[in-house]
């Protein structure tokens, strides 16, 4: 089956700098990458996604790139802020709907 | 905008009992999923059902079952529970191909 990593596990950048969480993925038949957002006690929340007929996707701050030949993708987020500061999983899946998620990234983003 | 409600944000249970977690969907959405996570794990796939009586086996379904009499509830049974199904339990659904959407998740403890 389907298995993603996620590094690194913990990120810390200055507030204004970018930050890139990158993953990998093993199963060459996976065709989206969606990324979600978790704030403590929250729920994870769509940030951004990707599907494998394009190679990179931006929305404002936020950007995924993808790599199908290396099998990674990676989430750009530029201008940091505060609020940016949460846990982000990277997930992929094939022709199910089946996500199989990273473990997920805990990004902090000092004032 | 789509609502996944779970019954409830916190449940205390004891060592053997049976217990039901339930989810609700309002989007006549036909995949339904549980997951649950755990510090450093990510989310892992317990069950999923892509329509009503229908279920699939996730990565850990050991030690648990579904219900899915209608399209928009999705029951997580933990049939006799031990203390290593203390967890966060989290309901997701989508439709077809599109983003899966959480609950805010259901925090079991198992005495």
């Amino acid at each position: 089956g389907e298995n993603v990593e996620q590094h690194p596990s913990t990120l810390s950048v200055q507030e204004g700098d970018s930050a890139v969480i990158k993953c990998t993925y093993s199963d060459s038949a996976s065709n989206y990458f969606p990324w979600y957002k978790q704030e403590l006690g929250k729920r994870p929340q769509l940030i951004i996604d990707i599907r494998s007929n394009v190679g990179e996707k931006k929305d404002q701050r936020i950007a995924v790139t993808l790599n199908k030949t290396a099998k990674h993708f990676s989430l750009h987020i530029t201008e940091t802020q505060p609020e940016d500061s949460a846990v982000y999983f990277c997930a992929a899946s094939g022709a199910n709907s089946k996500l199989t998620f990273g473990k997920g990234i805990t990004l902090s983003v000092r004032p | 905008d789509v609502k996944v409600t779970q019954s409830s944000r916190y449940l205390v249970k004891r060592t053997g009992e049976k217990v039901f977690l339930e989810c609700v969907q309002d989007m006549d959405h036909e995949n339904m999923f549980w997951y649950r996570q755990d510090p450093g794990l990510g989310l892992r796939l317990i069950y999923f059902s892509y329509d009503v009586k229908m279920k699939e086996k996730g990565d850990i379904p050991e030690g648990y079952s579904v219900s899915r009499e209608k399209k928009e509830r999705f029951s997580l049974i933990l049939e006799s529970a031990s203390t290593n199904q203390t967890s966060m339990y989290l309901c997701a659904s989508s439709l077809g191909f599109q983003p899966q959407h959480f609950g805010d998740g259901t925090r079991l403890s198992i005495l």
